[in-house]
């Protein structure tokens, strides 16, 4: 059974630009979660979708946005790139994401010059 | 503010020793425990996961001990291998796969 798989692996912005990373969850999974990982801030939640609905939020701006399709495969938007965005940022896949595991991608690094 | 605290920050153990790491929550509506275990370049891998209906939940070397009342866990890796060197974040949520908030992370060090 494939993992969970993040496009592209690596990205290089220029500040003010906008970016989209893609995730494509375990086969059966309907729960995608998004974090940002930081040295300085560790593992933080984005949002949360199921069924093609934002089911959670994190604490970030409007300009972090994401949206998922009927086959649960999910994309996440920065716009107006910002310096302090550069992170690795993690997709996790649940069956259902109440009482099942989180299984996380190996993530996209996200570097704003 | 659901915050998870993890200590210690980083951990350097002999092979073949015991490696303990601590997390401690606020919110009592947590009911969702997981360990995960990251290498560079990589996601984190879920390791082990604990409900605080049980106090104590091992698979293999890895331990997790609970203590509601406390509002702490714990991670306990026996015969700690150098394989191990790793960060390890512990976890919290209400619910299992939904929102989970991290602790800070203990970097492991196994030496040989």
């Amino acid at each position: 059974k494939a993992g969970v798989t993040q496009t592209p692996r690596y990205l290089i912005k220029t500040r003010g630009q906008q970016v989209t990373l893609s995730c494509s969850p375990i086969s059966g999974h309907r729960s995608v979660s998004w974090y940002q990982q930081t040295p300085g801030q560790g593992l933080q939640f984005l949002f949360e979708y199921f069924s093609e609905t934002q089911r959670n939020k994190g604490n970030f701006p409007g300009r972090f946005s994401g949206r998922q399709f009927s086959n649960s495969r999910s994309e996440m938007n920065v716009s107006t790139l910002e310096l302090g965005d550069s992170a690795l940022y993690l997709c996790a896949s649940s069956a259902d994401g109440m009482n099942t595991e989180a299984f996380f991608g190996q993530g996209t690094r996200l570097t704003v010059v | 503010q659901q915050q998870v605290k993890q200590s210690p920050q980083s951990l350097i153990v002999q092979k073949g020793g015991i490696s303990i790491i601590n997390c401690a929550y606020e919110n009592t509506a947590f009911d969702y425990f997981p360990w995960y275990q990251q290498f560079p370049g990589k996601g984190p891998a879920l390791l082990i996961a604990i409900r605080p209906d049980v106090s104590e939940k091992k698979e293999g070397r890895f331990t997790i001990s609970f203590n509601k009342s406390a509002k702490q866990f714990s991670l306990h890796i026996m015969d700690s291998q150098p394989g191990d060197s790793a960060t390890y974040f512990c976890a919290a949520s209400k619910g299992s796969g939904s929102r989970l908030t991290f602790g800070e992370g203990t970097q492991l060090t196994v030496n040989p």
